[in-house]
């Protein structure tokens, strides 16, 4: 079956250091994938998509590389900052279209001072 | 802000009984898309609506229905709730079917207690 896997496990760093989250995929061929971030109590908010056939996508201190061979995507925040502190979530599309996403479980960044 | 507004943001019921959750899309999106958020859990998928028609469902039963209206207004309705029907349920709107690169706009969701 179809399986997303984020690490459950939270994330803790320290500002200035680059923060990296893990998305792993199996039985899935995706079109895109997406990046959102969610804090509590609020609904996700989009950060970023990539193609299959990009490797790499960036904006601002947010970078995303897929890797299709691996079915996996990394998330780097640099140089983060308390403000970042939320839940991040993956989804794959398949259709290319966003007409069904399907998320992992996410992954909770806390960055301290 | 998103542009996407859900009604009410929080909801008591009781098992057995029958809920509406209301949600009002971005201005100029033509597709809004339900999601169910359990406790430590991604969204999940339930429906999809085009242009007043549903466009894909997710696994959940008959019970879950929805609505689109002409203004792009939305409808959630859950009927003979049960205890694991506690959830944050998302509303999502995006610009339309056939568009590349498409992303969401979520609201900030109605939280759902069955008790």
């Amino acid at each position: 079956s179809q399986k997303i896997e984020q690490n459950s496990e939270a994330l803790n760093i320290q500002e200035g250091k680059t923060a990296t989250l893990t998305c792993n995929y199996t039985n899935y061929s995706p079109a895109y994938l997406q990046w959102y971030r969610q804090d509590p109590g609020r609904g996700p908010v989009f950060l970023l998509l990539i193609r299959e056939n990009e490797k790499e996508k960036r904006k601002e201190r947010l970078k995303v590389t897929f890797d299709t061979t691996l079915k996996q995507s990394l998330f780097h925040i640099t140089a983060s900052q308390p403000a970042d502190s939320a839940t991040y979530l993956c989804a794959l599309d398949s259709t290319g279209t966003a007409s069904k996403l399907t998320f992992g479980t996410g992954t909770r960044l806390q960055v301290t001072l | 802000e998103t542009g996407v507004t859900q009604s009410p943001t929080h909801l008591i019921k009781t098992r057995g009984q029958q809920v509406t959750l209301r949600c009002s899309s971005q201005s100029g999106h033509n597709t809004v898309s339900w999601y169910q958020q359990a406790l430590g859990q991604g969204p999940q998928f339930i429906f999809q609506y085009y242009r007043e028609e549903e466009n894909g469902r997710g696994n959940f039963p008959p019970r879950f229905s929805g609505l689109q209206f002409p203004n792009y207004s939305s409808e959630l309705n859950v009927n003979a709730l049960e205890l694991d029907d506690s959830a944050l349920y998302l509303c999502a709107s995006s610009l339309g079917m056939g568009v590349s690169n498409e992303k969401l706009f979520f609201g900030s969701g109605t939280q759902l207690s069955v008790l």
